[in-house]
């Protein structure tokens, strides 16, 4: 199976800190990774995409990695503030279709004042 | 640019009875997605369109669901004969064909409670 895993349901951080959240990938290496936001009883927003071939991006405070010989990616929010807090989702395209996303369970993250 | 919209945001049904969904994409977007999602899960893939044909289901997808999209704009997601373990967020998401094609546009989902 083509799984995702991220690491711990809850993550905790101190306003003004970096939160670094994990996600680990089985069997083949993606072509690409997203990472989504999620508020309670809203959709994924879309935050970031890096493909294979890119080692990190960069979107204002938030930067993705992605390390094919770990099969991991890791994002990071530097100075977080408490705005910050939601649940983080990474996803990869299905080895079968392109057009099928897997998610991870997501990471819970909550940003204390 | 008024995103993904989704009706109704939330729906409470008897066991048995059939429901459905209604999902109005971005206009210009020629894919439409539908996921399903449960507590504490991501997303889960359900089915996807480009234009009006339905290219991939899951298998998730029972013969009791089924999605439509007859113009290629808006898209219906129906399950028949509902059960309690259908109980979930519906999803759906649009992108657009082109160089940012893998990013998807998700709308805020219809949350379905069977009893």
């Amino acid at each position: 199976s083509q799984k995702i895993e991220q690491n711990s349901e809850a993550l905790n951080i101190q306003e003004g800190k970096t939160a670094t959240l994990t996600c680990n990938y089985t069997n083949y290496s993606p072509a690409y990774l997203q990472w989504y936001r999620q508020d309670p009883g809203r959709g994924p927003v879309f935050l970031l995409l890096i493909r294979e071939n890119e080692k990190e991006k960069r979107k204002e405070r938030l930067k993705v990695t992605f390390d094919t010989t770990l099969k991991q990616s890791l994002f990071h929010i530097t100075a977080s503030q408490p705005a910050d807090s939601a649940t983080y989702l990474c996803a990869r395209p299905s080895s079968g279709s392109a057009r099928q996303l897997t998610f991870g369970s997501g990471t819970q993250l909550t940003v204390l004042p | 640019d008024t995103g993904v919209s989704q009706n109704p945001r939330h729906k409470i049904t008897k066991r048995g009875q059939n429901v459905t969904f209604r999902c109005d994409p971005i206009s210009e977007h020629n894919r439409l997605y539908w996921y399903r999602q449960t507590l504490g899960q991501g997303p889960e893939f359900l089915t996807y369109f480009q234009n009006e044909a339905q290219l991939e289901k899951s298998r998730l997808l029972s013969d009791r669901f089924s999605a439509e999209r007859p113009k290629g704009s808006f898209s219906t997601l129906e399950i028949q004969r509902t059960e309690q373990g259908d109980s979930a967020m519906y999803l759906c998401a649009s992108s657009h064909t082109g160089t940012e094609d893998e990013k998807l546009f998700f709308g805020s989902g219809t949350q379905l409670s069977v009893l």
